[in-house]
C-alpha cells in the first residue's frame, strides 16, 4: 500500500532563516505532488505541484520554493524566512493516471516563524 | 477557475444529533467533490467523493453526501454523531479540465460535539 511520510513534523525557525521540509511517497510510481498551506482558520491553498521529477508549478508568487529530485521526493525550501511563512504545511500525492483519484496526505509539519 | 464555498464556519451539535455540513461549489462541467476530514495536528483524510452516477455517496465512519446538480451543492451528512467526529470537515472541488489536477478547498467548517 502507498504511505506518505512528511518531516519535520514541527518546527521552529527565526525569520531570515533557511527552511528545507521534505516529503516522500511510498509503494507508487510517478505520482503527482503537491504542496500546500493551511493558515489558522483558513482553508488549504495550494503553493506547488509537480507531474514529474524536476517539473515544478507555482500557484502562487512567494517567498517559497519547491523541488522534486527524484520521482517520489517532494522538497519545499525557503533561503529566509519571513513572519508570514508560518502556518501548517502538508505534502499530497495523487495517482497521475485520472483525474478524478483522490488526494492523499501527510500529517503536516507546524512552522512558527518567530 | 472552480470554488468552494463552506457557509459554515463552526457548528456544534449534541451528542447523538444529527448532522449536515454545507458545501457550495463553482464550476462549469460536472465536478469531482471530496470530503476530507482533519483532526487537531493532522493531516487530512478522505471521507467520502464523486464523481459519476449515484448522487448519494456513502463514506467512511458513517457519513454520506448528496450531490445536487441544481443548487451546485454536495452538504455531508451523518444521522448520529459521536463524540470521536469532533475535528474540521473540507470539502473540495476537482476538474477534468485543468491541467495542475489539483483539488481546490473550502476554508472548512470545524465541528465541535457536546455530550
Amino acid at each position: 500500500s502507498q504511505t506518505i511520510h512528511q518531516w519535520p513534523a514541527t518546527l521552529v525557525q527565526p525569520v531570515g532563516s533557511p527552511l528545507s521540509l521534505e516529503c516522500t511517497v511510498e509503494g507508487t510510481s510517478n505520482p503527482n505532488l503537491y504542496w500546500y498551506r493551511q493558515a489558522a482558520g483558513r482553508g488549504l491553498q495550494l503553493l506547488f505541484y509537480s507531474v514529474g521529477i524536476g517539473q515544478i508549478s507555482s500557484e502562487v508568487p512567494q517567498n517559497l520554493s519547491a523541488s522534486r529530485p527524484q520521482d517520489r521526493q517532494f522538497i519545499l525550501s525557503s533561503k529566509k524566512l519571513l513572519l508570514s511563512d508560518s502556518g501548517f504545511y502538508l505534502c499530497a500525492w495523487k495517482a497521475p493516471s485520472s483525474y478524478n483519484s483522490p488526494l492523499h496526505f501527510g500529517n503536516g509539519t507546524r512552522l512558527t516563524v518567530t | 477557475a472552480q470554488s468552494v464555498t463552506q457557509p459554515d464556519i463552526h457548528i456544534t451539535v449534541s451528542e447523538g444529533a444529527s448532522l449536515e455540513l454545507r458545501c457550495n461549489y463553482s464550476y462549469g462541467a460536472t465536478p469531482y467533490l471530496f470530503w476530507y476530514v482533519q483532526s487537531p495536528g493532522q493531516g487530512l483524510q478522505l471521507l467520502l467523493k464523486y464523481f459519476s452516477g449515484d448522487t448519494l455517496v456513502q463514506g467512511i465512519k458513517g457519513f454520506e453526501a448528496e450531490f445536487k446538480r441544481s443548487q451546485s451543492s454536495f452538504n455531508l451528512r451523518k444521522p448520529s454523531v459521536h463524540w470521536s467526529d469532533a475535528a474540521e470537515y473540507f470539502c473540495a472541488v476537482g476538474a477534468s479540465d485543468t491541467g495542475r489536477r489539483a483539488l481546490t478547498f473550502g476554508s472548512g467548517t470545524r465541528l465541535q460535539v457536546q455530550p
